[in-house]
């Protein structure tokens, strides 16, 4: 089974900064892998794949990044909705599996 | 507009059984690979098992396998997830997620239900 790590656990950002969060595969996966926000009470919804794809109705300040063992997730601005917990998945190898999440708060 | 509703979610002990359904409408159904994920209380996601877009092929997590099974009944728009044997383990909110690719898959979630609740406990 391939292990998602995310970093960090907790990130506190100020709104209208930049926010950064990486993800790290225990092996490769190539560009299979994406990225999913969850607000509380709510579904997660899928903002990546691919690796660098924007799902449909993503705003453009959500870029994705890296291949094989390494991603980043870059929020390039953050908005007062974007507070929520994200969630990098693998799609290489079964069984498709999640990182831990990290959490981004209002600093 | 993609809806994926779930039903079927109750408290049952350990051992019990239980069916989940996930009733679709606005795509295709049987173009898509469907999926369960679930999600115990304040915890992360953990994948559960798929079924292909005609039925033809499964796959689950080994915490599952031979204890759930999942089907779908293309004509009536429809996934299902029988749980059978349940543990305490089992306990979480259970999504229904419909894969963004066609045919066999992708393997990324482009839409999600709101989940139904699952609770095993004496």
């Amino acid at each position: 089974e391939i292990v998602m790590t995310q970093s960090p656990a907790t990130l506190s950002v100020s709104p209208g900064e930049r926010a950064t969060l990486s993800c790290r595969a225990s092996q490769s996966v190539s560009s299979n892998l994406g990225w999913y926000q969850q607000k509380p009470g709510q579904a997660p919804r899928l903002l990546i794949y691919g690796a660098y794809a924007r799902a449909t109705g993503i705003p453009a300040r959500f870029s994705g990044s890296g291949s094989g063992t390494e991603f980043t997730l870059t929020i390039s601005s953050l908005q007062s909705e974007d507070f929520a917990i994200y969630y990098c998945q693998q799609y290489d190898n079964w069984p498709l599996t999640f990182g831990g999440g990290t959490k981004v708060e209002i600093k | 507009e993609v809806q994926l509703v779930e039903s079927g979610g109750a408290v049952v002990q350990p051992g019990g059984s239980l069916r989940l359904s996930c009733a679709a409408s606005g795509f295709t159904f049987d173009d898509y690979t469907v999926h369960w994920v679930r999600q115990a209380p304040g915890k992360g996601l953990e994948w559960v098992s798929l079924i292909r877009f005609d039925g033809g092929s499964t796959d689950y997590a080994d915490s599952v396998k031979g204890r759930f099974t999942i089907s779908r009944d293309n004509s009536k728009n429809s996934l299902y997830l029988q749980m059978n044997s349940l543990r305490a383990e089992d306990t979480a909110l259970y999504y229904c997620a419909k894969d963004i690719g066609s045919g066999s898959g992708s393997y990324t979630f482009d839409h999600w239900g709101q989940g139904t609740l699952v609770t095993v406990s004496s």
